[in-house]
């Protein structure tokens, strides 16, 4: 098992480009989610994905968009990069979905610098 | 808006020393996690404490868990240089977590 990947390791935008981070699971999980890590800031949630299908907002949303493609893959989109976005994304998913249970297993991050 | 605070920010200590780490959080809970990042790596669980458990075990780990003054405390027996990380806590709501801003934890040989 693969658990959780990301790619790609590594970006650097111009300001106003687009790019989209993809991530998979191997694991089933029905939950997966979108983190940011800034230093001093500790990980915020951007958006997540409860199951397949759905998508909620988390603590910081704005300039992000997401997609559930199916189970396993859950895509974060930039449509228009600030230098405010850069930052380490981490993905992450957890099996469950409607408990309260909720061990997180994490990707091992994509480095975004937006120049 | 962060939930979960770590205390301290930063720890230093000899290898074979005890390492305790605090956190403490603001709103009811279902549970309260902790994880440990490596330099440059994804976040891995350590371990999960549910909100009626007030200690709980795992190896090296013991955690511990105080509702009422809403605060939780990670100690490392007997640490190794591998242990050197940033450790998170987490609090849970209703499928998602809130992590705190960690503490990093220097073990030196």
């Amino acid at each position: 098992n693969a658990g959780v990947t990301q790619t790609p390791k590594f970006q650097v935008l111009k300001t106003g480009q687009s790019m989209t981070l993809q991530c998979a699971q191997d694991m089933n999980h029905n939950s997966m989610y979108w983190y940011r890590q800034d230093p001093g800031m500790g990980l915020r949630l951007i958006y997540y994905s409860a199951s397949e299908g759905t998508t909620d907002k988390g603590e910081v949303p704005n300039g992000y968009n997401v997609s559930r493609l199916n189970k396993r893959e859950f895509s974060l989109r930039l449509e228009s990069a600030a230098p405010s976005q850069t930052s380490v994304y981490f993905c992450a998913s957890s099996e469950a979905q409607h408990t309260y249970y909720n061990e997180q297993f994490f990707g091992p991050g994509t480095r975004l610098t937006v120049l | 808006s962060q939930q979960g605070e770590e205390d301290p920010q930063a720890l230093s200590i000899q290898e074979g020393e005890n390492a305790t780490m605090n956190c403490s959080y603001k709103t009811s809970i279902n549970n309260l996690q902790w994880y440990r990042q490596n330099s440059g790596r994804g976040l891995v669980h350590l371990i999960l404490i549910r909100s009626n458990e007030r200690e709980k075990h795992s190896g090296r780990l013991r955690v511990t868990l105080d509702t009422s003054k809403k605060s939780s405390s990670l100690l490392i027996t007997a640490s190794r240089a591998a242990d050197t990380a940033s450790y998170f806590c987490a609090t849970n709501g209703f499928q998602k977590l809130v992590f705190g801003t960690g503490t990093r934890l220097l073990v030196s040989p």
